[in-house]
């Protein structure tokens, strides 16, 4: 059982476009919620995370969006920059486990 | 230099010889983690540590054994290993018990195939 979904394997935005990455969970037990971001022959790098009581948490050019309701959650990249092409993984916490999705490649365009 | 050092960066071995990834950290983390990246399959948790001689099962544990007798280190150990533990292999370390609160620091990973 996936508990927490990336449906998007891949997506090409253009540099200087808002890229949105997307995920969703069906655990409503989770408290907090994490990006992380991933280059080739690197480990994954800690880029943004939400708590379950609130609904947006931004950080320079990422914002990180929490519907409850909808048990959805996205990142905003806003702009995108070639840089940012990487694979992003979304994460969700509950006491001291980790379930990470299975990630999203994004592709930065000229 | 905050680092978490995995050993060796690429292995191969062959099904059923014992095999040995070391994983160290400089940041005095009390809490460390093992994951597995598979393709399609995303990040998996194997195995985590929140302090020195306190270990538990992660996700996908079948097949590994960890100890964790020093705060810094977080060896992975694969007694007979087998063709579906071929994968690559993350070391993660994080300041505190609250995972969510704090960065973990992950390592360059360990690329291991077993013939």
């Amino acid at each position: 059982d996936q508990q927490v979904k990336q449906n998007s394997p891949s997506l090409s935005v253009q540099e200087g476009r808002i890229s949105i990455l997307n995920c969703d969970y069906t655990n409503s037990m989770f408290d907090y919620f994490l990006w992380y971001k991933k280059y080739p022959a690197e480990g994954p790098t800690f880029l943004i995370s939400i708590s379950s009581i609130k609904d947006k948490n931004e950080d320079g050019r990422f914002t990180v969006f929490l519907n409850k309701s909808a048990k959805h959650l996205s990142l905003h990249i806003v702009p995108s920059q070639p840089g940012d092409s990487a694979v992003y993984f979304c994460a969700a916490t509950r006491d001291d486990k980790i379930i990470f999705g299975k990630g999203t490649r994004l592709h930065i365009l000229p | 230099e905050a680092q978490v050092t995995q050993n060796p960066r690429y292995l191969i071995t062959v099904t059923g010889k014992k095999l040995t990834v070391t994983c160290s950290q400089n940041m005095n983390h009390e809490y460390m983690s093992w994951y597995r990246q598979d393709p399609g399959l995303g990040l998996r948790q194997i195995y985590y540590s929140m302090n020195v001689e306190v270990t538990d099962k992660g996700d996908v544990p079948e097949g590994y054994k960890v100890s964790r007798k020093e705060k810094r280190n977080f060896p992975l150990i694969l007694e007979s290993p087998s063709p579906n533990q071929t994968s690559l292999y993350f070391c993660a370390s994080s300041s505190d018990r609250a995972l969510a609160k704090n960065i973990q620091y992950f390592g360059a990973g360990t690329r291991l195939s077993v013939l």
